[in-house]
């Protein structure tokens, strides 16, 4: 079975500071790979995919994350947060064509002070 | 468009009690998937259902289930409630997922059972 593990649990830092989330994921297999993402009060959704192709995806607001096969890695970064990237952010790994389901990282609660 | 609609938004039961919660999924999109998310377990995944049939299914006990109808709209049910069955149940709705591209999902804002 797959799993997921998010190095960091809370990250705390300034706006306009870079951020970094680590994504780890263990599966033999070829994978979708998500980063979801909760604003207070507001429903999960998606921040942004990899299917295939370019390593290097940009998704909403900025954010870009890799994916590194050799190291089963999909990292999200934003190079300057804002105060409103506040949130709970989510890594998920989805087994190509095994249908929708996703397993998920622990979450990882950024607080982007002002 | 229409998004995720989960009801009831909250609810409160006892020990012993069973559940049903509703999900109706945004228009178009045939799969509907349900998750628990708990402080301690976060988000985990119960079932999949795409066109009426259990496509996939989480590690949960046999009193979690859960069913879709012809018009996509799912339920699941919870019986024999515990306490550690309160939490967050989130339902997701999806494209079908067939092929390579799946696991890009639409969420409700939850159903929040607190079991007493």
């Amino acid at each position: 079975a797959q799993s997921v593990s998010q190095h960091n649990h809370h990250v705390i830092l300034s706006e306009a500071a870079s951020l970094e989330l680590g994504c780890n994921y263990s599966y033999g297999g070829t994978v979708n790979l998500f980063w979801y993402v909760q604003y207070p009060g507001q429903h999960l959704q998606l921040l942004l995919k990899y299917f295939s192709g370019d390593p290097l995806v940009k998704g909403i607001k900025g954010f870009e994350a890799e994916f590194i096969k050799s190291k089963f890695s999909f990292n999200l970064r934003k190079p300057s947060v804002q105060w409103s990237d506040t949130a709970e952010y989510f890594c998920a790994v989805n087994v190509k064509a095994a249908g929708n389901k996703l397993t998920f990282g622990g979450g990882t609660r950024v607080l982007v002070k002002p | 468009k229409a998004g995720v609609t989960q009801t009831p938004r909250y609810l409160i039961k006892t020990r012993g009690q069973q559940v049903t919660l509703s999900c109706s999924p945004i228009s178009g999109h045939r799969s509907v998937s349900w998750y628990q998310q708990t402080p301690g377990q976060g988000l985990q995944f119960l079932f999949e259902y795409f066109s009426e049939t259990q496509r996939n299914k989480g590690n949960f006990p046999g009193r979690f289930s859960g069913r879709q109808f012809s018009n996509s709209r799912s339920e699941m049910n919870v019986s024999t409630l515990e306490l550690g069955d309160s939490a967050l149940y989130l339902c997701a709705s999806s494209s079908p997922g067939q092929g390579t591209s799946g696991g890009e999902l639409f969420f409700g804002e939850g159903s929040r059972l607190t079991v007493l």
